[in-house]
């Protein structure tokens, strides 16, 4: 079993369109959790850090639930500049991020 | 704000030969890491530096090494190459560890081993 695991992708939405990203982790103890996004032969860019409370930041809202090891990412009203491929990350000790394959969005006009 | 800076942008190098990457953090960051991207895979966690001390090694053989300057910037070696070391090579830096234990990345050095 991989350590995180993503939707598979792509995902091909209209702009303005909501969509949703689920990953799952394997170690319970891991401590800290972060959505990235990654453009093609680029690096990835922190999205943002995910809480237990749940978070949000503009369009994008994240929630974590530690009982089901279980992270989400929302996106609302999508933009096209919103394609991009989304790393779920999972940080356990270690000074190791562990990053999930990701899931690719294509937002369409 | 200055980002995370690595150098070169590309590396062509022969099978067998060595290959030095170098990375500089953010001011005010004091851990580097290091990760691998090969070509549709995920991205590998290599090294973590801290002060100066290598405090974390991925599953990586030791021909993959490095160091952390004074300055905190850092180098990556990858000795006697092998084709399957073509990747994206990237750094990242973060503040003293601590959580939420946020990192950074720079753009990479994008390695092929020919």
């Amino acid at each position: 079993r991989k350590e995180v695991e993503q939707d598979p992708g792509p995902f091909n939405v209209p702009e303005g369109a909501t969509v949703a990203f689920n990953c799952t982790y394997s170690n319970s103890a891991s401590q800290s959790f972060f959505w990235y996004r990654q453009d093609c032969r680029k690096e990835p860019k922190l999205l943002m850090s995910v809480y237990s409370s749940g978070n949000e930041d503009g369009r994008f809202t994240a929630q974590l639930n530690r009982a089901s090891q279980y992270i989400s990412l929302l996106i609302r009203d999508s933009k096209l500049s919103d394609s991009a491929t989304y790393l779920c990350v999972v940080y356990p000790q270690g000074g190791k991020l562990i990053f999930g394959q990701g899931t690719e969005l294509s937002v369409k006009p | 704000e200055a980002g995370v800076t690595q150098s070169p942008t590309h590396l062509i190098k022969t099978r067998g030969q060595q290959a030095t990457l170098r990375c500089s953090p953010i001011s005010g960051h004091t851990s580097v890491y290091w990760y691998q991207q090969a070509l549709g895979l995920g991205l590998q966690f290599l090294l973590w530096y801290d002060e100066g001390e290598e405090r974390n090694r991925g599953n990586f053989p030791p021909r993959f090494s490095g160091r952390q300057f004074p300055n905190y910037s850092s180098e990556l070696n990858v000795n006697a190459l092998e084709l399957e070391d073509s990747a994206l090579y990237l750094c990242a830096s973060s503040e003293t560890p601590g959580l939420p234990y946020e990192q950074y990345f720079g753009p990479g050095t994008r390695l092929t081993v020919t």
